[in-house]
C-alpha cells in the first residue's frame, strides 16, 4: 500500500462547479499535510497548508482529519485556470511524501 | 528574488554515459531535496540534505546515483552509467527549516533526462 493515496480522477467539471478531492496517508505519525498544485510540464507549488482546524483560501478549503487518516481540497465555483494536477503531500520530520496527484479538467 | 535554479533543463544522453544534474538553491535555505518523476512512479524523494549534510538517501534507487552539496549554494546528482529506465524529470526543490515540520518546499523547473 503506497504511503499516500489519492483518487487520480481525472475530474472533469464546468466552470462554476464545486469539485473536492481526498487523499489518504498511512503513517499516522505524519505531523504536516498540503496541497501543491502541478500544471503540466511544469514545477509543483504549493497551494495550501492543511492545519489541523481546517483553513480557507479564497475559494479552496482544506481539510484534515487525524483519526481517519485523510485530507481533502474542495474547490468552490471553479475557473479554467483550475485545471492542474492537484498534489497531496504528507510529511514527517524531514521527509515529504508526494500523492500520484488527481488531474482536474475545468471546462467552459 | 531568484527561485530554485536547475541545470540544464534538457539532457538527451545515450546508454552508458556520466550525466550530472545540477541545482542552484534559493538563498538562506538549508534544505536541499532532489526528487524524480515520471509517469509511472509519480514523484520519488531521492535524497535530502540539511545544512550540507545528507539526511536520508533512502530513496535512491541504486549506487548508479550519488548525490552532493559541497556548499549551501550548490548540489549535484549524478547518474554513472545511466541506464533508459532513468528517464524522467528531475526535480530540485529547497525550504528554509524554521520548522522542518511545516516548511515550504520551493521546486526549481526540473531537468527533463532523456536516456537513448
Amino acid at each position: 500500500r503506497k504511503e499516500v493515496e489519492q483518487d487520480p480522477g481525472p475530474f472533469n467539471v464546468p466552470e462554476g462547479a464545486t469539485v473536492a478531492f481526498n487523499c489518504t496517508y498511512s503513517n499516522s505519525a505524519s505531523q504536516s499535510f498540503f496541497w501543491y498544485r502541478q500544471d503540466c510540464r511544469k514545477e509543483p507549488k504549493l497551494l495550501m497548508s492543511v492545519y489541523s482546524s481546517g483553513n480557507e483560501d479564497g475559494r479552496f478549503t482544506a481539510q484534515l482529519n487525524r483519526a481517519s487518516q485523510y485530507i481533502s481540497l474542495l474547490i468552490r465555483d471553479s475557473k479554467l485556470s483550475d485545471s492542474a494536477t492537484y498534489l497531496c503531500v504528507v510529511k514527517n520530520a524531514g521527509k515529504s511524501t508526494f500523492g500520484d496527484g488527481t488531474t482536474l479538467t475545468v471546462k467552459p | 528574488d531568484a527561485g530554485v535554479i536547475q541545470s540544464p533543463r534538457h539532457e538527451v544522453t545515450e546508454m552508458g554515459q556520466e550525466v550530472t544534474l545540477r541545482c542552484k538553491p534559493i538563498s538562506g535555505h538549508n534544505s536541499l531535496f532532489w526528487y524524480r518523476q515520471t509517469m509511472m512512479r509519480g514523484l520519488e524523494l531521492l535524497i535530502y540534505f540539511n545544512n550540507n549534510v545528507p539526511i536520508d538517501d533512502s530513496g535512491m534507487p541504486e549506487d548508479r546515483f550519488s548525490a552532493k552539496m559541497p556548499n549551501a549554494s550548490f548540489s549535484t546528482l549524478k547518474i554513472q552509467p545511466s541506464e533508459p529506465r532513468d528517464s524522467a524529470v528531475y526535480f530540485c526543490a529547497s525550504s528554509s527549516s524554521g520548522s522542518m515540520w511545516t516548511d515550504t518546499q520551493y521546486f526549481g523547473p526540473g531537468t527533463r533526462l532523456t536516456v537513448l
